[in-house]
């Protein structure tokens, strides 16, 4: 079946510090792909998403993520920590064009300390 | 303001007591889908909906109903409740078919379930 895997469900970094939340997916054929931010006691609000145009791909808030085919990865970064990007991030995947559903992974959870 | 609205938001209810989740949404979407969210384990869509009288079942349909009269509202219905539907509910709603999967979906609020 097709996934979408998130390595670390806790991730800390102090503030200032690089993020990197991992995602993987498994599939031959790259599907769309997106990552969504809960803050505590919210929805999930889209960060940004891949749709097969340029690799790098530039969301709100600082964050970024590339899609890497050769290690069907879509990790997310952002160059410096700030405390109010602590919060739960999720990848989600969609194969199948318009037919198919999204997949979500289980979530990150980002701690930031001062 | 473009928006899911979910209600109640916060519900405590009793094993068997048959409860309505309603889900509304303002931006004429087609699709609409229900989610739970568990510790651990994510989202988990529960049922979808297309367009109007089109629904189809998720990954964890057993002990929910859905129906879809009109486009913009898609209630979630527990019919009896159980303690294992204890869970952080998430409606959502996308545009369908215009952009050939890549649209996104706009999440409502929640709505926090505990069954006693």
């Amino acid at each position: 079946a097709q996934s979408v895997t998130q390595l670390g469900s806790h991730v800390s970094v102090s503030e200032g510090a690089l993020v990197l939340l991992r995602c993987n997916y498994s599939s031959s054929v790259p599907p769309y792909l997106f990552w969504y931010v809960q803050y505590p006691n919210q929805g999930l609000q889209l960060l940004l998403k891949y749709t097969s145009a340029a690799t790098l791909v530039k969301g709100i808030n600082g964050f970024e993520a590339e899609f890497k085919k050769s290690e069907t990865s879509f990790h997310l970064t952002k160059p410096s920590a700030h405390m109010s990007d602590a919060a739960e991030y999720f990848c989600a995947v969609k194969y199948g064009g318009s037919q198919g559903n999204l997949i979500f992974g289980k979530g990150t959870k980002l701690s930031v300390k001062p | 303001e473009a928006q899911v609205t979910q209600n109640p938001r916060y519900l405590i209810t009793v094993t068997g007591k048959k409860l309505t989740v309603t889900c509304s949404q303002n931006m004429n979407h087609e699709y609409m889908s229900w989610y739970r969210q568990d510790p651990g384990l994510g989202l988990r869509q529960i049922y979808y909906s297309m367009n109007v009288e089109v629904t189809d079942k998720g990954d964890v349909p057993e002990g929910y109903k859905v129906s879809r009269k009109e486009k913009r509202n898609f209630p979630l219905i527990l019919e009896s409740p159980s303690p294992n539907q204890t869970s952080l509910y998430f409606c959502a709603s996308k545009a369908w078919g215009t952009g050939g999967g890549r649209e996104t979906q706009y999440f409502g609020p929640g709505t926090r379930l505990l069954v006693l």
